[in-house]
C-alpha cells in the first residue's frame, strides 16, 4: 500500500525557514517522481514544485520560484522542500505527492496527509 | 502561463442525477489534463488522467472527455459519497489546477 508521511510544518515568522520532508512507503520510490501541492485555509489547490526520478528536473511555481527547494534522496525514499524567505501568503496545508510517472510533470496519483504551515509573527 | 477556468465553481444535483463540470484551458494542452475529487477535511484523490484514462479502482460512473482547451468531467448517476469538490489539472506546461467546483446533494 502506497503511504506518504510528511512533517517538519509548524509556525513561523515572516521570512524565516522550514524544510518539510516525506517519507514514502510501499512502491519503488526512484522509479516516480514526487510533487509538493498546498492548499490555504478555505482555498483550493497549488502546485508548488516537482522533482523527477533522478533530481535533473526541478521546475516550481512562479510563487515560490527562487524561495523553495525540492531535493529528494533516493535511498531513504525521501522528499524534501525547503522553504526560505516565508511570506504570510505561503501559508497552507503542504502535500506530498506521488507522480504517476517519473518525469517531473505528472499526475499526482497518491497524496499524503499534509503538513500545515503558518506564517505569522 | 496557462489558466484553467473551472465552471461551475458550485452546483447541487439530485441522487441519480447527471452532472457534467467543464474546464477550459487558455491555450491547447494536449492530453495532459486531469480530475481530482477532494472529499471535505481529507487530501485529493486523482480519479481520471489524460483527459479520459480511469484510475485503477475509480467507479465507472466517472468519466472525462475533451481535447485541446476544452474538456468535460461527468457522473452519470450522482451517489451520496460523490459529495465532495473536484478540481482539473493541466501538465502540459508545468501543473495548473482549476478553481475547483464543489457537488452537493439537492
Amino acid at each position: 500500500e502506497v503511504q506518504l508521511v510528511e512533517s517538519g510544518g509548524g509556525l513561523v515568522q515572516p521570512g524565516g525557514s522550514l524544510r518539510l520532508s516525506c517519507v514514502a512507503f510501499g512502491f519503488t520510490f526512484d522509479d516516480y517522481a514526487m510533487l509538493w501541492v498546498r492548499q490555504a485555509p478555505g482555498k483550493g489547490l497549488e502546485w508548488v514544485a516537482s522533482i523527477s526520478w533522478n533530481s535533473v528536473y526541478t521546475p516550481y511555481a512562479d510563487s515560490v520560484k527562487g524561495r523553495f527547494s525540492i531535493s529528494r534522496d533516493n535511498a531513504k525514499n525521501s522528499v524534501y522542500l525547503q522553504m526560505n524567505s516565508l511570506r504570510p501568503e505561503d501559508t497552507a496545508l503542504y502535500y506530498c505527492t506521488k507522480g504517476l510517472g517519473s518525469s517531473s510533470l505528472t499526475p499526482s496519483d497518491y497524496w499524503g496527509l499534509g503538513t500545515l504551515v503558518t506564517v505569522s509573527s | 502561463d496557462i489558466q484553467m477556468t473551472q465552471s461551475p465553481s458550485s452546483l447541487a444535483a439530485s441522487v441519480g442525477d447527471r452532472v457534467t463540470i467543464t474546464c477550459q484551458a487558455n491555450q491547447d494542452i494536449s492530453n495532459y489534463l486531469n480530475w481530482y475529487q477532494q472529499k471535505p477535511g481529507k487530501a485529493p484523490k486523482l480519479l481520471i488522467y489524460d483527459i479520459s484514462n480511469l484510475k485503477k479502482g475509480v467507479p465507472s460512473r466517472f468519466s472525462g472527455s475533451g481535447s485541446g482547451t476544452h474538456f468535460s468531467f461527468t457522473i452519470s448517476s450522482l451517489q451520496p459519497e460523490d459529495i465532495a469538490t473536484y478540481y482539473c489539472q493541466q501538465y502540459d506546461d508545468f501543473v495548473t489546477f482549476g478553481g475547483g467546483t464543489r457537488v452537493e446533494l439537492k
